[in-house]
Formats: C-alpha cells, structure tokens, sequence
C-alpha cells in the first residue's frame, strides 16, 4: 500500500500570510498531486508533477504555488492566504505508468480567518 | 463539477440491503475511478475502470463510455461501508500518463442497523 503523508493536518492561518502544506510519498511514485475539497465540488485538482523539478497548473491553480525538490516531496504553497481558501487539501500519487491508481494522504484542514 | 453528476447525492440504506449509484458524464471519458472517503475522511480507491465491468468482494462497478455512465453496486451493505463514494473521469488519454481526474460531489451513504 502506499504511503502518503502530509503535514500538518491542521492550519489556522490568517488573511496575506503564508501557507505552505507539504507531502511526502514513499512509494518512488512519479505523479503527484494537489486537490482541494469543498462542499458540493468534489475534489478539484490545484497543481501535479511529473517529477522532481516539475509542476504543471491543474485545473484551478490561482493564488496557488507547487515545489516538488524530491521525488519525494510536493508542497502546496499559498503565498497570500484569503478566506476563500479555506478548505481540505488532499495530496495524492500515483506511478504514472497507466492504468495510475491515485493514493491519498489523510488531508490538511486549512482555514484563513 | 458538472461534468460528473453523482446520483443520488445522499442515501439511506438499511444493513443487508442492497442499492447502486451513478455517475453520468457530459465528457468523454476514457476510464472511471471510484473512491470511498470514509467518516474520518481518508480516501481510498475502490475501482480503475476501462469501459467494462469489475467486482471485488460485494462491490461491482460498471463503466460504459458509449453511454457516458458509471455504476457502482453494493450488495448486502455493511455498516462500513458507510461513508460518501466519489467517482471520477479521465477525460483523455491525450493527457499522458498524468491521471487528471474530475470528480464528482459525491454520494453520502449512511448504513443503518
């Protein structure tokens, strides 16, 4: 089964700060991926790699920022929180060779008061 | 979104019993993904689906592309399995090796003793 881990599970941040949610996978899993969650939406996709040293813009990448260093890791960056996003944030992998089962992290609530 | 519609939106069964859910897409999709995110909020994938048929356990889904539907059945339902089942849709094997999915809202299942 394969690992993934984001940290912190909880945030409280406040309006114009800085956010930055991380992942980890351990799997040596090319794909990753950044969604957010919110009532009635489902799961929207924010930003994904490839691989390390690439980020792609997904389908609602503004007010967004991706870093994937690592093979590793992929991290969501909020430059400059604002209330609307506030929300659940999953990050998900997946190997990328086809028939890609995606594999989820446990989440971050993030809140931007 | 509205690409994919879930139906129904939320759901009421009694344990033992059996019930299926739907997903309708207005785009093309080329293969379906179900998902249970459980009362604690994890997700787990349930099925990959090319147009066709797979059954694990008392779950089966189907994928029809022609049809531009999903189903997902569960038979002799478990309070376990309680919890809301998303299914998404990769609109194109153009996009590559990268599995951008679109979701559904979800269904909310609730098991009852």
């Amino acid at each position: 089964e394969a690992a993934v881990t984001q940290s912190p599970r909880n945030k409280v941040a406040v309006t114009g700060g800085k956010v930055t949610l991380s992942c980890n996978q351990t799997n040596n899993h090319n794909n990753m991926y950044w969604y957010r969650q919110d009532t009635g939406h489902g799961l929207r996709l924010i930003h994904y790699s490839y691989g390390a040293g690439s980020t792609e813009k997904g389908d609602i990448p503004d007010g967004y920022k991706a870093s994937r260093p690592s093979q590793e890791n992929f991290s969501l960056i909020l430059e400059l929180a604002t209330p609307s996003q506030t929300s659940v944030y999953f990050c998900a992998s997946g190997h990328g060779l086809g028939a890609e089962t995606l594999y989820f992290g446990s989440g971050t609530r993030l809140t931007v008061l | 979104g509205d690409k994919v519609k879930q139906s129904p939106s939320a759901l009421s069964l009694q344990e033992g019993t059996n019930s299926a859910l739907r997903c309708n897409f207005s785009i093309a999709a080329t293969t379906v993904q179900w998902f249970l995110q459980n009362p604690r909020g994890s997700l787990m994938n349930l099925f990959y689906l090319v147009p066709g048929t797979k059954e694990n356990g008392r779950l089966k889904s189907a994928f029809d592309s022609k049809e531009s539907y999903s189903t997902l059945h569960i038979r002799d339902a478990q309070l376990e399995d309680s919890g809301t089942y998303f299914c998404a849709a990769e609109p194109s094997l153009l996009s590559g090796s990268f599995n951008k999915l679109t979701f559904g809202a979800g269904t909310r299942l609730a098991v009852c003793p």
